[in-house]
């Protein structure tokens, strides 16, 4: 079953922030952050796994939540390059790797 | 370092045809991961190795796809007989150690069309 990510897009003027998230409904092993520009592939981000620490990539930060099966993605001072589909990749008990859908950011100067 | 390579780059094929598409991955990863991407089904992982053996092929939609690994520098994956439907791009990426905990390189795709 695949993750869920809200908001589906945002729009932000540069420097302000951001929060995307990820939820699921199994109990998760980890969860991937990946970041696609429009007709280039995906870029991963960062794990982030049960147990573990919070992530960093930049100024881009994650945490995970095991009880409530949800990530958060927190995007700090936005700068144009953060645009673009980021997407949460889920693994649980019983079920392959799964992509949510993506979160459309746009970032405005 | 290169990176990931995938080639073609671009293909278009008429309904019925064979299709390949091929992977090298970064030199010293030992996984490799196939992922299809539309804009109806978003992003699929297809198939996972480890060491060049299959690990998770759950994700391979039907026997028409079939995936290969014969060495850990080459990969194919394999649409025989190819349809309209399987107009995506394909993606290969891979990794240097499990992936729960690496990070996953990805190649530029391949943009298929079938007719």
């Amino acid at each position: 079953q695949q993750p869920v990510q809200s908001p589906q897009a945002v729009i932000l003027r540069e420097g302000e922030d951001a929060v995307i998230n990820c939820s699921s409904s199994k109990a998760l092993y980890s969860v991937h952050w990946y970041r696609q520009k429009h007709g280039e592939a995906p870029v991963f981000l960062m794990i982030l796994l049960k147990g573990g620490e919070q992530m960093r990539h930049e100024k881009i930060s994650a945490s995970f939540n095991e009880k409530k099966q949800q990530s958060s993605l927190y995007l700090t001072a936005s700068q144009l390059s953060y645009s673009g589909t980021y997407f949460c990749g889920t693994e649980s008990h019983g079920q392959n790797f799964v992509f949510g859908p993506g979160t459309r950011l746009s970032v405005l100067p | 370092d290169a990176g990931v390579i995938q080639s073609p780059r671009h293909e278009v094929t008429e309904m019925g045809q064979e299709v390949t598409l091929r992977c090298k991955p970064i030199s010293g990863h030992n996984s490799l991961f196939w992922y299809r991407q539309t804009m109806m089904r978003g992003l699929e992982l297809l198939i996972y190795f480890n060491n060049n053996v299959p690990i998770d092929d759950s994700g391979m939609p039907e026997d028409r796809f079939s995936a290969k690994m014969p060495n850990a520098s080459f990969s194919t994956l394999k649409i025989q007989p190819s349809e309209p439907r399987d107009s995506a791009v394909y993606f290969c990426a891979s990794s240097s150690r499990d992936r729960d905990t690496d990070t996953q390189y990805f190649g530029p795709g391949t943009r298929l069309t079938v007719l």
